[in-house]
């Protein structure tokens, strides 16, 4: 059974960078050829997808966080990492980890953490 | 980017009564490999995401056969044929066609 868990600060103040880390069991990140992608959801609005990172290492980021957004891997870990530069108040989001499971021809966002509430304040 | 749009964005059903919600994507979601990329998922109360429908009309491993997904180019519906009240929380269709993928604004599903 596959398992997604996402760990970083619930704090960070405006203009710092917010970096998550993912962990995840069940199966190897680096093999499989599926994506591993950063999936947030500010309260009470709609759900933004950050971006992912296949298991090979090339990234595809939203062009509206592009700027702001790293998205790496660490495979002697089995995890993925998210780093968000220069936030704001507009950050303060949930933030799930997601995989997207490469089945025949498409990948299908199939798992997902539990999600991490970061909050962005002096 | 392609915009998704829900609808309604709240339903109030009955248990045992059907449910029938809409999405429309603002371009083609039809692949040329015959597939159309549309997802759904259900957000239940303080939970993640979970996928219910994908690639348009596949139920995903664990789902019940009350849910079921339909797809044209642009138009999909999800139909749920006999509301439980565990199917209660927030509705989204997700387009998988490119990226960035797009999220529509969800629906609620309440129970009467």
């Amino acid at each position: 059974q596959v398992q997604l868990q996402a760990s970083g600060p619930g704090l960070v103040k405006p203009s710092q960078t917010l970096s998550l880390t993912c962990s995840v069991s069940g199966v190897s990140i680096s093999s499989g050829g599926d994506f591993w992608s950063w999936i947030r959801q500010p309260a009470g609005k709609g759900v933004e997808w950050i971006g992912r990172i296949h298991g090979s290492g090339s990234t595809t980021y939203n062009p509206s966080l592009e700027s702001r957004v790293t998205i790496s891997l660490d495979t002697s870990k089995n995890q993925f990492s998210l780093s968000l530069s220069s936030v704001t108040a507009a950050d303060t989001a949930v933030y799930y980890c997601v995989r997207e499971l490469h089945s025949n021809t498409y990948y299908v966002s199939s798992d997902w953490g539990q999600g991490t509430l970061v909050t962005v304040s002096s | 980017d392609i915009v998704m749009t829900q609808s309604p964005r709240s339903l109030p059903v009955t248990p045992g009564e059907p449910a029938s919600i809409s999405c429309r994507s603002s371009q083609s979601l039809l692949y040329t490999d015959g597939n159309t990329y549309l997802d759904w998922y259900l957000q239940k109360p303080g939970q993640s995401p979970q996928l219910l429908i994908y690639v348009g009309s596949n139920r995903a491993s664990g789902v019940p056969d009350r849910f079921s997904g339909s797809a044209s180019g642009t138009d999909f519906t999800l139909k749920i044929s006999r509301v439980e009240a565990e199917d209660v929380g927030i509705y989204y269709c997700m387009q998988a066609l490119q990226t960035p993928r797009t999220f529509g604004q969800g629906t609620k599903l309440e129970i009467k």
